[in-house]
């Protein structure tokens, strides 16, 4: 079964350094989003991509946070400086767009730690 | 807006009772309807899914209804076992659209 890869697994490190966290979507899907998951906010829709574009990044703090896809088999969320709120599972999905039936197919996330 | 509320948890059950977990929906005309799964240390993994009113989505013995009139699609299964023990979040997503709506998940324990 076709898979969205997402790495780091884990990620350590103290506040203040960047972050990137990389995601490689399913061969073929034209859609990619990005979340957030805690115990206190459940998962956060953070920004999200269609045919590569960002369509909606309302999700995310401008100031340090930013998402890009360089081309369609990589996607990555980057955070500069890095802060110990930020310490959540990150997780990458893709999808086909269509009529709207379709679901999502999620990685399993970057456990994030900052200290 | 569209919006999903499911019910709190945490669900606790014996192995072999009876699942029902509760999902209403708000949405403009008719959204497709999905239960995802998520197992500890891995992402969400789609359920079941539904994309039309009165379909009923199934999946390794879970079953939910798409029920247009209550605005609802409550997960269901027979027999709990040990296993299921996850945590589950309904979702949707509108008509043309791609971006999907989740409920705050439904913590499952199922003791043997």
């Amino acid at each position: 079964d076709a898979r969205v890869t997402q790495t780091p697994r884990h990620k350590v490190t103290e506040m203040g350094q960047e972050v990137t966290m990389r995601c490689q979507p399913i061969l073929g899907h034209n859609t990619v989003f990005w979340y957030r998951q805690t115990m206190m906010q459940g998962l956060e829709l953070l920004a999200y991509f269609r045919n590569r574009a960002p369509l909606d990044d309302s999700g995310m703090p401008k100031d340090r946070f930013s998402a890009e896809m360089p081309d369609a088999t990589l996607a990555t969320l980057k955070i500069q400086p890095s802060e110990p709120r930020d310490s959540a599972v990150y997780f990458c999905a893709s999808g086909l767009s269509s009529e709207g039936d379709q679901p999502q197919h999620f990685g399993d996330g970057t456990r994030l730690s900052i200290l | 807006g569209d919006s999903v509320t499911q019910m709190e948890g945490p669900v606790t059950l014996s192995e072999e009772a009876f699942l029902t977990i509760n999902c209403t929906y708000t949405a403009t005309g008719y959204p497709s309807l999905f239960w995802y799964v998520q197992y500890p240390g891995e992402g969400l993994q789609l359920l079941l899914k539904a994309t039309k009113a009165d379909d009923k989505g199934s999946n390794k013995g879970f079953e939910a209804t798409y029920r247009k009139e209550t605005t609802s699609f409550h997960l269901e299964k027979g027999s709990v076992q040990v296993s299921d023990s996850a945590v589950y979040f309904c979702a949707l997503t509108g008509p043309g659209g791609f971006k999907t709506i989740f409920g705050a998940g439904t913590r499952l324990f199922v003791k043997a």
